[in-house]
């Protein structure tokens, strides 16, 4: 069973604008979420991440929210650029394992 | 920022061959060293755990016998797929974490396509 849930495999967003990827997940064992940003032929790049006790981290453009009680978190990219275009990876770590539990990905494509 | 190498990108041998993967820390000293597999339209799944000095723990339905993992030094674990067969063919991509406490990013390699014939 997919512990961590990526629903939207792919996602189109215009230059300029907000884009927001969302990521669900079943395990309450879960106390830390990262988000990783992948370009093709690269391994996954570490983008920004957050801990159970908080409901909100931001690093420049990108921020990311936590929702505990609902299980969901997402991250928002605000101004969305070109360069932004790649698969992100919601991942989720706890329970004493050490580690991540991946999505699927969703793939971020940004128009001109 | 932390740099973490793989090595080969891509193999391609023949269904018998035993193939093995470098993942190798440039910059930092990396305490647990992880491999993950990803089949097409998957997502990343974690294999193993290596711990450098320790035998490595594998997830429930990897067998150890087929993926040896070895994590001799603070910079460097390897992935021997034994006996490869074309069931075998998929992504596999090493992660690295830092000696420091706590919960650290993970950084990852740029990953191993194998195919087997």
């Amino acid at each position: 069973d997919q512990q961590v849930k990526q629903n939207s495999p792919s996602l189109s967003v215009q230059e300029g604008r907000i884009s927001i990827l969302n990521c669900d997940y079943t395990n309450s064992m879960f106390d830390y979420f990262l988000w990783y940003k992948k370009y093709p032929a690269e391994g996954p790049t570490f983008l920004i991440s957050i801990s159970s006790i908080k409901d909100k981290n931001e690093d420049g453009r990108f921020t990311v929210f936590l929702n505990k009680s609902a299980k969901h978190l997402s991250l928002h990219i605000v101004p969305s650029q070109p360069g932004d275009s790649a698969v992100y990876f919601c991942a989720a770590i706890g329970g004493g394992a050490d580690g991540l539990t991946f999505g699927k990905g969703t793939h971020l494509i940004i128009q001109p | 920022g932390a740099v973490v190498s793989q090595h080969p990108s891509w193999v391609i041998c023949k269904s018998g061959t035993s193939v093995k993967i470098e993942c190798r820390s440039l910059d930092f000293q990396a305490t647990t060293m992880f491999w993950y597999r990803q089949f097409p339209k998957q997502s990343l799944m974690l294999m193993a755990t290596s711990n450098e000095g320790s035998k490595a723990t594998y997830e429930q339905g990897v067998e150890k016998d087929k993926f040896l993992i070895n994590h001799a030094s603070l910079t460097l674990s390897t992935l021997t797929v034994t006996s490869a067969h074309p069931e075998d063919s998929s992504f596999y991509i090493c992660s690295a974490k830092s000696k420091k406490g706590g919960y650290q990013p993970q950084h990852f390699g740029d990953g191993t396509r194998l195919s087997i014939l």
